[in-house]
């Protein structure tokens, strides 16, 4: 069975201090690693997707890693505004179209 | 353009009750999940259908429990009777299934948030 361990749960950063949040898996086969982002009262928001170890994406302040036991989501000098909820979630080579998500990091930047 | 559409956004009843949760998807997607989202699970992945047709429905819980999609811009998340434990928010999200990368993500709705008392 698929699984996903996000961690730390809750994060509170001074804004522009750095930090990483971290994705941890197993998966019978990865066909593609998820970040989504979620605001309160929202649905989750795509961010980016990793397909093999050793991809990153980048977004603004955001970038994503991919290993093959983890994914970190790095934000470098955060800003209030990238306060919310980080999503992880995988998808197999063997699980159809099904993701399944971590309980997410609930990221809080303080002015 | 619209995004995944949820309808109610909120919806209170009590124990007992039938309760429907309305999704319109993304207009040209080919798949549609439901999700259950909690603070003890997470996002749980109930059913989801491929071109109105129901794939994988493992994650529905039970037969209180049913999901209809009768055209390419509906569906339906049915719970009857509804329980307490049922409480949560749940979420639709829709996505243009497809074997060549990149891969299409999910795009969710709003959500609506079930109470039931």
């Amino acid at each position: 069975e698929d699984q996903v361990t996000q961690s730390p749960e809750a994060l509170r950063l001074q804004e522009g201090e750095s930090s990483s949040l971290n994705c941890s898996y197993t998966v019978s086969g990865l066909r593609g690693l998820f970040w989504y982002r979620q605001d309160p009262g929202k649905g989750p928001e795509f961010l980016f997707t990793l397909y093999s170890a050793g991809e990153e994406k980048e977004k603004e302040r955001l970038k994503a890693t991919l290993t093959k036991k983890e994914s970190f989501l790095h934000i470098t000098a955060p800003k209030p505004e990238d306060s919310a909820t980080y999503l992880c979630a995988v998808q197999s080579n063997f699980g159809n179209e099904k993701l399944t998500f971590g309980t997410g990091t609930r990221l809080t930047i303080i002015p | 353009d619209a995004g995944v559409i949820q309808s109610p956004r909120h919806e209170v009843t009590e124990m007992g009750q039938e309760v429907t949760l309305r999704c319109k998807p993304i207009s040209g997607h080919n798949s549609l999940f439901w999700y259950r989202q909690t603070m003890m699970r997470g996002l749980e992945l109930l059913i989801y259908f491929n071109n109105n047709v129901p794939i994988d429905d493992s994650g529905m819980p039970e037969d209180r429990f049913s999901a209809k999609m009768p055209n390419a811009s509906f569906s339906t998340l049915k719970i009857q009777p509804s329980e307490p434990r049922d409480s949560a928010v749940y979420f639709c999200a829709s996505s243009l299934i497809s074997d060549i990368r990149p891969l299409r993500p999910q795009h969710f709705g709003d959500g609506t948030r079930l109470s039931i008392l």
